[in-house]
């Protein structure tokens, strides 16, 4: 695709309830990034993937939150139970290279909104 | 948990003038990233500077790195009401493969 794309664009659900969101990235993306973003905070990670493999997972808060990718392309993040304190924005981005560290700059999705009720 | 922290957290200048945002960090980095990001959308990638370097320039953008000092300015010069946004520092190191942001400068341009 053009972009970045994730759906939903926004998701309400009743604390207790489990979500998953989606992340299609970039056509041909080796790397694949969630961070979650607070109002008014820089984004702050949470895992990250190059090809199908995760390679970090030590954003995680804890281990209600999951994610895969399996195929090496769509990744869905996974939050079982949710709590309040899970709302936030969630976002995706993604890399034409695995050296994102290296300098390979990300491209990021318009995020999800998680609202926790 | 967030590497950069930026100064200032908000910033409001007129149009045509320079906007100074700083940067600095905490852990030894291969590289320093800014992002822009407007109005709750994605963050976009502006510039990069590697950690051997120590000025780089793209347009408008002049961004400075003293890893000595563990930090990093990006200068945007002309100010235009467009560059209105949040602006957010990107620390990359090959030890990790994380790439972690800072909190942000807001900047906000009178026309």
């Amino acid at each position: 695709g053009a972009g970045v794309s994730q759906s939903p664009r926004y998701k309400v659900t009743k604390r207790g309830q489990d979500v998953a969101l989606r992340c299609d990235p970039i056509s041909g993306h080796v790397s694949l990034y969630w961070y979650r973003q607070a109002l008014g905070q820089g984004p702050e990670f949470l895992t990250y993937f190059n090809y199908e493999a995760q390679q970090d997972k030590s954003g995680l808060p804890n281990d209600r939150f999951s994610a895969e990718r399996p195929e090496g392309s769509i990744s869905t993040l996974t939050i079982q139970r949710t709590e309040q304190r899970d709302s936030a924005m969630y976002r995706c981005a993604s890399s034409l290279s695995d050296r994102v560290a290296g300098g390979s700059p990300l491209h990021f999705g318009n995020g999800t909104r998680l609202t926790v009720t | 948990s967030q590497q950069g922290e930026e100064d200032p957290q908000a910033l409001s200048i007129q149009e045509g003038e320079n906007a100074t945002m700083n940067c600095s960090y905490k852990t030894s980095i291969n590289n320093l990233q800014w992002y822009r990001q407007n109005s709750g959308r994605g963050l976009v990638h502006l510039i990069l500077i590697r950690s051997n370097e120590r000025e780089k320039h793209s347009g408008r953008l002049r961004v400075t790195l003293d890893t000595s000092k563990k930090s990093s300015s990006l200068l945007i010069t002309a100010s235009r009401a467009a560059d209105t946004a949040s602006y957010f520092c990107a620390t990359g190191s090959s030890n990790t493969g994380k790439l972690i942001f800072g909190q942000g400068t807001t900047l906000q341009v009178k026309p």
